[in-house]
């Protein structure tokens, strides 16, 4: 089946730290990819589309310049959390399809993200 | 305002019982709703999903149901075993609109199965 990859999958750094997560659609071109932020027990929370190509779609109250998000290949896709605080500490997710969409959603196993 | 609501928040079954968990929608262009199982630490992984041109569907010991008139579908896990303890989420999509692909969450079961 479909196989998202997603790297890495945990990272711990300062306060201030900018992080870069990659999203890789391993078997499969992938012109949309979504990325998600997951709390302790809660839901997934949409952040961003990322369509290849084209600038990302970001969900109301998603600061654009904070989490910067690329997708340049159809196989990978970026999300970027500059000058990390404590507060940005979460799971990050993202998942790919074939078209906007296509279902189902191919996720990646997550990054756990700690900033201390 | 909470597209897809989810019930309950968490279930205990014994092993070898049925796991009922429910959800509800409002929005009328959803037509693929599909249920996802989650480890602690992993990504949600589909496990199955279903149209609304059918009112069940079933895939080894898992069934969705499916009522578009109440607009409401529910998981149905038959003969759980412990392996099956995670936490499930149902979601909702359509293909259409300015939303379209884009997938709404309900807000999760926490499935355990005792052994």
């Amino acid at each position: 089946g479909a196989v998202v990859s997603q790297h890495p999958s945990w990272v711990i750094c300062k306060s201030g730290t900018s992080v870069k997560i990659e999203c890789r659609s391993l078997d499969f071109q992938a012109t949309t990819m979504f990325w998600y932020r997951q709390f302790p027990k809660q839901s997934l929370m949409l952040m961003a589309t990322s369509n290849e190509g084209s600038k990302a779609t970001y969900e109301q109250g998603v600061e654009k310049d904070k989490f910067l998000i690329n997708h340049a290949s159809l196989t990978l896709s970026t999300l970027t959390v500059t000058s990390a605080h404590p507060e940005d500490s979460s799971f990050y997710i993202c998942s790919a399809s074939l078209q906007i969409s296509s279902q189902p959603q191919h996720f990646g196993d997550g990054t756990r993200l700690s900033i201390l | 305002q909470q597209q897809v609501k989810q019930s309950p928040q968490s279930l205990i079954v014994q092993k070898g019982g049925i796991s009922i968990i429910n959800c509800a929608y409002e929005n009328t262009a959803f037509d693929y709703f599909p249920w996802y199982q989650q480890f602690p630490g992993k990504g949600p992984a589909l496990l199955i999903a279903i149209r609304p041109d059918v009112s069940e569907k079933k895939e080894g010991r898992f069934t969705i149901s499916f009522n578009k008139s109440a607009k409401q579908f529910s998981l149905h896990i038959m003969d759980s075993q412990p392996g099956d303890s995670a936490t499930y989420f149902c979601a909702a999509t359509t293909d259409r609109g300015s939303t379209l692909g884009r997938l709404y969450f309900g807000r999760g079961t926490q499935l355990t199965v005792w052994p």
